[in-house]
């Protein structure tokens, strides 16, 4: 089965430079979330889009900022970065059902590292 | 406090026994449960989810959960040495974000 998509799987960048994380969701899937890991840390989550609209926020800095495409893919998009923003980047995606909370799925995640 | 809390054990089991991983939820709101494997450096795996009160089955895996006492646990049975990993517990309150716990790593000796 399909799953998500993440690109890059890996990201080295410098201090005050910009990186752009993408995701593609399984097909089909019509919300994508992204969320944070740092070292022995549980995900965080960063923010969430319904059908290309923005559908929940966390704790997402001002320096970063998402959105959803017409094709369902998602671009994170991070700039200014800081050393502490090295992490695994996860994206998620899920299927909105009547009734139900959604499920979701995640991709094998974007390491980054800021140096 | 956390909304969501877990053990971080480590939990060790031998192989072929029986593996409780529990975890607590601060928001009596909350309305759906999963539980998510995670092996180092990897992305979280969906193992199961549960939404009513009682115990939900799946194969070797049992979720349990008490609305009432705001609990839910993860049994694994019949335990593996590549059951060793870090388990998530992650909670849904109704909005789309889900709240994990700092996982509990279960290690399981052959």
């Amino acid at each position: 089965a399909a799953g998500v998509i993440q690109s890059p799987r890996h990201l080295i960048k410098e201090k005050r430079e910009t990186a752009t994380l993408k995701c593609y969701p399984i097909p089909r899937h019509d919300t994508v979330y992204w969320y944070q890991q740092g070292p022995g840390q549980d995900p965080q989550f960063l923010i969430s889009f319904y059908e290309k609209m923005q559908s929940d926020k966390g704790s997402i800095p001002d320096r970063f900022s998402a959105q959803q495409f017409s094709d369902y893919h998602s671009e994170l998009n991070m700039s200014s970065l800081e050393l502490g923003d090295s992490a695994l980047y996860f994206c998620a995606s899920s299927v909105r059902l009547a009734g139900g909370a959604d499920t979701q799925y995640f991709g094998p995640g974007t390491r980054l590292t800021v140096l | 406090q956390k909304e969501v809390e877990q053990n971080s054990g480590p939990l060790s089991v031998p192989e072929g026994a029986i593996a409780s991983l529990n975890c607590t939820y601060s928001d009596r709101g909350s309305q759906s449960f999963f539980w998510y494997r995670q092996y180092s450096g990897k992305s979280p795996e969906l193992i199961m989810f549960i939404y009513s009160n009682g115990d939900k089955e799946d194969g070797r895996f049992t979720a349990q959960l008490n609305k009432a006492s705001q609990y839910v646990s993860l049994l694994i049975r019949d335990s593996q040495p590549s059951d060793s990993a870090t388990y998530l517990c992650a909670v849904n309150t109704g909005f789309q974000k889900l709240v994990f716990g700092t996982g509990t790593r279960l290690l399981v000796s052959p």
